[in-house]
């Protein structure tokens, strides 16, 4: 079955840091960009980072850029994204998204893991 | 950053009408543009992209046009499961932003 499997979500106390995994599963995952994309409670969306699949290029929005790290360790399939010096503006739930090929909309998403940013 | 301003934020409709969606571009982003459908609890699903292209799987009732800063999102019947959140977003260029959402309730 074709799946992104989000997990590392939870409770941290602003300023510290959370790792975010995403397991991919029935796509050749190497093929592929992939992306975080984030929504706070009851809010809409935000893109927050992508990954070319070469790994070459990685893109982020303001707001997390010199905070937020995302990675790829293709031997496990696995989407990752590093955040530190978490604020509370950064809760929300974090979704796995999969990059449509030549194009940078997101054609498959996981179920998300949640972050609550709170002292 | 381009920002996406949806309109109407909310539309009540019934089952079987027809429902228009609005997004605009603070500038042209062509037609790199997609629509997204999310309902309570759930991510997201693709419906549209680069402005007419439906995705796979999605039923010919949803179609999409517009290009350079103003589109739109059409449902020619509205069926039970569509009524959700609907969002734009845009590939012209880093960063990818996200439209505030359209709400598609039962009137």
């Amino acid at each position: 079955e074709v799946q992104l499997l989000e997990s590392g979500g939870g409770l941290v106390q602003p300023g510290g840091s959370l790792r975010l995994s995403c397991a991919a599963s029935g796509f050749t995952f190497t093929r592929y960009a992939m992306s975080w994309v984030r929504q706070a409670p009851g809010e809409g969306l935000e893109w927050v980072s992508c990954i070319s699949d070469t790994d070459i290029d990685t893109y982020y929005t303001g707001s997390v850029r010199g905070r937020f790290t995302i990675s790829r360790d293709t031997s496990k399939n696995t989407l990752y994204l590093q955040m530190n010096s978490l604020r509370a503006e950064d809760t929300a739930i974090y979704y796995c998204a999969r990059v449509m090929p030549h194009y940078w909309y997101f054609d498959l998403w996981g179920r998300g893991t949640l972050v609550t940013v709170s002292s | 950053e381009i920002v996406l301003t949806q309109f109407p934020a909310t539309l009540s409709l019934s089952p079987g009408e027809r429902a228009t969606l609005s997004c605009r571009a603070s500038q042209s982003v062509t037609s790199y543009l997609a629509w997204y459908q999310q309902k309570p609890g759930q991510a997201p699903r693709l419906l549209i992209y680069d402005a007419s292209n439906r995705a796979t799987g999605i039923p010919a009732r949803f179609s999409g046009s517009g290009s350079g800063t103003d589109f739109s999102l059409t449902i020619s019947s509205l069926e039970p499961e569509d009524f959700a959140v609907y969002y734009c977003q845009h590939r012209y260029n880093w960063p990818l932003t996200f439209g505030g959402g359209t709400k598609v309730e039962i009137k």
